[in-house]
């Protein structure tokens, strides 16, 4: 049991590349997010997924797109990166019930240069 | 709207002392709270929770924190501080009547737990 697994670990872009984020969880879990992680910012939410094929926005969703086409995983993506994107970057999942309690990847650290 | 504020960026406390770290929220219905702490390079773990009950929430690593209603605070208590405590600590708030299915995170405060 893996629990929620992200790759890649890290990453350098150029301004104007873009990638995806792949996050997968082996818990069977609903619902899935994405965070980003920055200095004196705290966690601030990109997108998020209550089930297989639903997405939504977060708190700043600007400039990503995701897609949950498989229930164990939530892809995270970046068309056009920008020296903004340049974060720690946080998956997280959890169950229906259980009251709320997300479960953390190891985080993705992207530079945009 | 749902929000948590962690008044301290940062607080220092020498092994063996009662450690405090503070977190107040504003939710419009009863909230549910949470702490997680992050290592250093490492995901974030969760701590503890409170839904509902005894005011005074138990979780890992010997941490607790109480829940307060009239002053709107959850605050994270440990008696003894260890140096491998040392990391830093997220509050985070969901109002379940308020439409959210989302949590919303603190800032974050550093706990430095010196020798």
């Amino acid at each position: 049991n893996a629990g929620v697994t992200q790759t890649p670990k890290f990453r350098v872009l150029k301004t104007g590349q873009s990638m995806t984020l792949l996050c997968a969880q082996d818990m069977n879990h609903e619902y899935m997010y994405w965070y980003r992680q920055d200095p004196g910012m705290g966690l601030r939410l990109i997108h998020y997924s209550v089930g297989e094929g639903t997405t939504a926005k977060g708190e700043v969703p600007d400039g990503y797109n995701v897609s949950r086409l498989k229930k164990q995983n939530f892809l995270l993506g970046l068309e056009s990166a920008a020296p903004s994107q340049t974060s720690v970057y946080f998956c997280a999942s959890r169950p229906l019930a259980g009251h709320d309690t997300q479960y953390f990847g190891p985080g993705t650290r992207l530079t945009v240069l | 709207a749902q929000s948590v504020a962690q008044p301290e960026d940062q607080v220092n406390v020498a092994e063996g002392n009662p450690l405090t770290v503070k977190c107040t929220y504003s939710v419009s219905g009863n909230p549910y709270l949470f702490w997680y702490v992050q290592y250093p390079n490492r995901g974030l773990q969760f701590l503890l929770k409170y839904i509902t009950g005894d005011n005074l929430v138990k979780g890992s690593y010997g941490f607790e924190a109480e829940f307060n209603k009239s002053q709107t605070s959850f605050h994270l208590k440990k008696p003894s501080a260890l140096v491998s405590d040392s990391a830093l600590y997220f509050c985070a708030v969901r109002d379940p009547l308020g439409g959210y299915s989302t949590l919303t995170f603190g800032k974050g405060t550093m706990l430095l737990v010196s020798p």
